[in-house]
This record gives C-alpha cells, structure tokens and sequence, in this order.
C-alpha cells in the first residue's frame, strides 16, 4: 500500500531555512505528480505546491512562491521541500500527499511534520 | 488565490442528511470539473471522499455524493452516522495551474 513519510520539521528562527523530505513507497513513485499541503495550528488546510511526474513543471501558492522551492529525486522515491526566508506564519504541519492523476487532488497523504517557526 | 467559501459549521442527526456547500469562482469551481472534498478527523491526516465533482474513490461509502452548479459544489451525506463528525473540505483546480481549498466545514452528528 501507499506510504508517505515527512521528516525534517522542528523548530526554526525567522529568515532561517529548512527542508523538508518525504519518503514515498507503495507506488511507481516516477509516474505521479506529487503535492505539499499544510494545516496552521487550528487552522484549514493550505495548498502549498505542486511538482510533476518528472519534475518538469511546478506550481506554488502566492503565498510562498520566491521563498520555497519543491523538487523530487526520482532514483530515491523522495520528495523535498526547500523553506527559505521562513515566517512565523508559515508554521504548521506539513503533509506530503500523492496526486491521484491528473494534478489536482490527493489520494494519498502522509502523517505529516510540524515546522514551527519562532525566535 | 482566494479561499473557496465553505459554511464554517453544520450539523444534522444520525439517519439525517446534510450539504456542505463550496462556493468560488468561474477561475476556479466554475471552470473545471476538478473538485474535491476531504474528511479530516482530529489529529489525523485528510481522506480524499469525492473527486471531480461527482466520483468517489474506492471504498468511499455511497452516502457521499458530489454534484456542482455554476460556480458552488456540494457534498451531501445521506444516512449520518457518528463516524461521520468530522471537518471537511473541498478543493478545486484553478486557472493558474494552483489548488484552493474551502475554509473548511465542521459536521457535528448530533
């Protein structure tokens, strides 16, 4: 079955960076797009970004676009998420999440990894 | 890249059916077949329940249904059960090539 495991959250001080992995199992890894999603303490759910099959195309949210950057290592099954510039109000956790097919939905998501930015 | 509009609770008793609406744009909602909606339970990673619009993934009960008029979806749950309580969303495909989610809803089985 499908698995997705997140690492590298924690805690980081405003402007700093971090990058996040996710691990992927479970499926032809090489053949779907993948996503980065994230929920706020207490909040909704957020869509963050998007990267291809291949990694030739990718899409951010307004809200972190020219500070994250998504990529994948399709030898390693492995998705990233390079956080720069981070803000206080980018803190939540981050869920990696398959795309089902065709770019725009989810059927598959990890158990995510708190990032917490704070001085 | 504005939120979709979803109402922020419901609520309904076990047997009853409840909508959840989806409100956005002809960006977004309006123009494409391409919404989704999400079962969160606390503490726990989202479930995709209904994907373009009207399909639901494999082992989805059919009390979940989809449908969609101009630029507002809804998911109805038919024959609430307890389980049910949880918080959804939706989703949609959006003319920037992006993904926007609802605001979330929060079901309360009474």
């Amino acid at each position: 079955q499908v698995q997705l495991v997140e690492s590298g959250g924690g805690v980081v001080q405003p402007g700093r960076s971090l990058r996040l992995s996710c691990a992927a199992s479970g499926f032809t890894f090489s053949s779907y797009g993948m996503h980065w999603v994230r929920q706020a303490p207490g909040k909704g759910l957020e869509w963050v970004a998007i990267i291809s099959y291949d990694g030739s195309n990718k899409y951010y949210a307004d809200s972190v676009k020219g500070r994250f950057t998504i990529s994948r290592d399709n030898s390693k099954n492995t998705l990233f998420l390079q956080m720069n510039s981070l803000r206080p109000e980018d803190t939540a956790v981050y869920y990696c999440a398959k795309d089902r097919s065709t770019e725009t939905d989810f059927d598959s998501w990890g158990q995510g990894t708190l990032v917490t930015v704070s001085s | 890249q504005s939120a979709l509009t979803q109402p922020a609770s419901v609520s309904g008793s076990p047997g009853q059916s409840i909508t959840i609406s989806c409100t956005g744009t002809s960006s977004d909602v309006g123009g494409y077949n391409y919404v989704s909606w999400y079962q969160q339970h606390p503490g726990k990673a989202p479930k995709l329940m209904i994907y373009d619009v009207t399909d639901r993934p494999s082992g989805v009960s059919n009390r979940f249904s989809g449908s969609k008029s101009g630029n507002t979806a809804s998911l109805t749950i038919s024959g609430l059960q307890a389980e049910d309580e949880a918080d959804y969303y939706c989703t949609s495909y959006t003319s920037s090539s992006t993904v926007v989610f609802g605001g979330g809803t929060k079901l309360t089985v009474l």
